[in-house]
């Protein structure tokens, strides 16, 4: 059974920094796309990042280029998403999404790491 | 940007009726469209892919169609756990969310 377990979300101050980690299991983490999508309290969904399994290719949403960057550890099993210079419009709850690059949708879903942007 | 446009918003609904969503695209992407379902407290689910393939496990009361820039999610006859907010998506250049249709108990 695939599984996507985030972690690392918490309460930070305008322009600090948070590293965001995402546990898989379930399936060959290696040969598989990932992302990381956002909702904010209340509201629709947003994505932010993309990696690729076969080459380490990486996406970023314009709202957050320059500020995050999305890696991956094969031999852990985990995404990870460095957060910079962090705003309060990037208060939301986060989630890894095992990311299908043939069809471009998201399979499967973690349950999301919350964070808050706050002083 | 690719700009995703749900309709309606809200949609009141009773057990049994056909229940259809549209989601307009701000230019063609072709069949790059899936849709999913979130529930309160838990993450989007996939529905459909490819703008009209059923997802793995998806009950077959849920259909997807459209082209283009038009596409519309149908429940054939709506069931207690359909009641959810549903989320159109394109990926022709890079990713975005429609806003989101919420399907209440009418």
């Amino acid at each position: 059974e695939v599984q996507l377990l985030e972690s690392g979300g918490d309460l930070v101050q305008p322009g600090g920094s948070l590293r965001l980690s995402c546990a898989a299991s379930g399936f060959t983490f290696s040969s598989y796309d990932m992302s990381w999508v956002r909702q904010a309290p209340g509201k629709g969904l947003e994505w932010v990042s993309g990696i690729r399994g076969s080459d380490d290719n990486t996406y970023y949403a314009d709202s957050v280029k320059g500020r995050f960057t999305i890696s991956r550890d094969n031999s852990k099993n985990m995404l990870h998403l460095q957060m910079n210079a962090v705003r309060a419009e990037d208060t939301a709850l986060y989630y890894c999404a095992k990311w299908r690059y043939s069809s471009g949708d998201f399979d499967c879903w973690g349950q999301g790491t919350l964070v808050t942007v706050s002083s | 940007d690719i700009q995703m446009t749900q309709s309606p918003s809200t949609l009141s609904a009773s057990v049994g009726d056909r229940v259809t969503i549209t989601c307009r695209a701000s230019q063609s992407i072709s069949s790059w469209l899936a849709w999913y379902q979130q529930k309160p407290g838990t993450a989007p689910k996939l529905l459909i892919y490819e703008a009209s393939t059923l997802e793995s496990g998806v009950p077959s009361r849920f259909r997807g169609s459209g082209f283009g820039t038009d596409f519309t999610l149908t429940i054939s006859s709506l069931q207690p756990d359909d009641f959810a907010t549903y989320y159109c998506q394109q990926y022709n250049t890079y990713w975005t969310f429609g806003q989101g249709t919420k399907v209440e108990i009418k």
